[in-house]
């Protein structure tokens, strides 16, 4: 079954430095999200792409995060400086949804496993 | 602004009893709701959705969910609950318009007791 990839699942770093994640979503599918979840709570979008372009970025701290997906295939979020406050788990979500107004909007979207970020 | 609710933090039940996991949703327009299962240090697991149709949805591992618009709730069962249905479960409505991110509650920690 395909599944969504994601790497590190694991990173420490210490507040000031620079992490990136790689996601690499279920092939054929045109959306990509990125969520954050902090402990005790549930995943908030960070960022959304139909292919290569980005639908929806209004979450996104853009001080210090950035998110490409240039081939409109795999995606890299950035974090530049780290954050204490941004410890948390980072999530890759992948869904066929094309449009809103499509029925493949509606599909359920597929996680990948997480990568867990700790600043130190 | 769409949101769930999910009241309980955490939910007991002995294995071999039903299960009921609740949310409520509160939403402009039709709402399309989801419901995901997290194990420990894993991604999220899709269970099942309601988009139109029947109230009663089934889905994986044998849950299912019932839609009752009259008290905008969506809450998650099973006729009879495993151990291994433990975990963290989340209730989830899409974002209207444009947009198709998910919308999630807090989460209900689900414990089975053998």
């Amino acid at each position: 079954e395909a599944e969504v990839a994601q790497s590190p699942r694991y990173k420490i770093t210490e507040k000031s430095q620079a992490v990136a994640f790689w996601c690499d979503p279920i092939s054929g599918h045109a959306t990509l999200y990125w969520y954050r979840q902090i402990l005790g709570q549930g995943p908030e979008l960070l960022v959304q792409f139909q292919d290569e372009s980005v639908v929806d970025d209004s979450q996104l701290p853009k001080d210090r995060f950035s998110a490409e997906r240039l081939k409109g295939v795999d995606s890299t979020l950035k974090i530049q400086p780290a954050e204490l406050g941004d410890s948390a788990m980072y999530l890759c979500a992948s869904s066929l949804a094309r449009s809103s107004g499509s029925r493949s909007s509606y599909n359920e979207q597929f996680f990948g496993p997480g990568t867990r970020l700790t600043v130190l | 602004a769409q949101s769930v609710a999910q009241p309980e933090d955490q939910v007991n039940v002995a294995e071999g009893n039903p299960l009921t996991v609740k949310c409520t949703y509160s939403v402009s327009g039709n709402p399309y709701l989801f419901w995901y299962v997290q194990y420990p240090n894993r991604g999220l697991q899709f269970l099942l959705k309601y988009i139109t149709g029947d109230n009663l949805v089934k889905g994986s591992y044998g849950f299912e969910a019932e839609f009752n618009k009259s008290q905008t709730s969506f809450h998650l069962k099973k006729p009879s609950a495993l151990v291994s249905d433990s975990a963290l479960y989340f209730c989830a409505v899409r974002d209207p318009g444009y947009r198709t991110a998910l919308i999630f509650g807090k989460g209900t920690t689900l414990s089975v007791s053998s």
